[in-house]
């Protein structure tokens, strides 16, 4: 069974500036998925980056990358340039390559940008 | 709009009552999953349709049911509803049986049991 951790319930940071969410997974299976959501006021879950585990180089789309470290199960989040609207709650979720295509999810770590 | 369709937003409903939650998969998409997100649980997996068959089942009561038809909307239906069902429910939905883009997510409907 998968697992996922996000030891970080609350986070804030100034617009502008970067911010590190934490993530942490277990896996027994050789082809998996990570991915981040995010889950704005709104409620809507909206996926924010994903990442292959069989890819070394590690995904960026526009002001948000990850740093996927495989031997240590570590899959950080990196909001560069923070801007309000990214203000929401985040989930770390994995998901197995094989048959079973459930998504596991994280706690959350619930981000305020502050102006 | 993430194309993903679920009705009703809100439901307040009392105990012992059943429910019908619907979702409409975005355009295309022939898997649909069904989570349930509470404040002391997450985001836990219920159940997964593909093509109008069951394909794999988590932490989903007895008391809860699904059904994909053969237009591919899905309903979940909730039976003998106590107050720790209070949650939003999301269906998400996929191209394929899996899929390693990840799901699009419904914007989900609010039960409240009193």
């Amino acid at each position: 069974a998968q697992t996922v951790t996000q030891s970080q319930p609350e986070m804030s940071v100034q617009e502008a500036e970067t911010v590190t969410l934490s993530c942490t997974y277990d896996t027994s299976e050789s082809n998996y998925y990570l991915f981040w959501y995010k889950q704005p006021p709104s409620r809507q879950m909206i996926l924010v980056i994903r990442q292959e585990a069989y890819k070394q180089q590690n995904a960026t789309e526009n002001r948000f990358s990850v740093n996927f470290q495989k031997a240590a199960k570590s899959f950080s989040l990196k909001i560069s340039d923070s801007q309000l609207g990214d203000t929401a709650m985040y989930f770390c979720a994995s998901q197995d390559g094989g048959s079973n295509y459930k998504l596991t999810f994280g706690k959350g770590t619930l981000l305020t940008v502050n102006p | 709009d993430s194309g993903v369709t679920q009705t009703p937003k809100h439901l307040i409903t009392a105990t012992g009552q059943r429910v019908t939650l619907r979702c409409s998969p975005r355009s295309g998409d022939l898997s649909v999953y069904w989570y349930q997100q509470s404040l002391d649980q997450g985001l836990q997996f219920l159940i997964q349709y593909y093509n109008g068959e069951e394909r794999a089942k988590g932490n989903i009561l007895e008391r809860f049911s699904a059904q994909q038809f053969p237009d591919l909307h899905s309903e979940l239906n909730l039976s003998s509803l106590e107050l720790g069902d209070s949650a939003l429910y999301f269906c998400a939905s996929s191209v394929t049986m899996g899929h390693s883009y990840g799901y699009t997510f419904g914007s989900g409907t609010r039960l409240t049991v009193v």
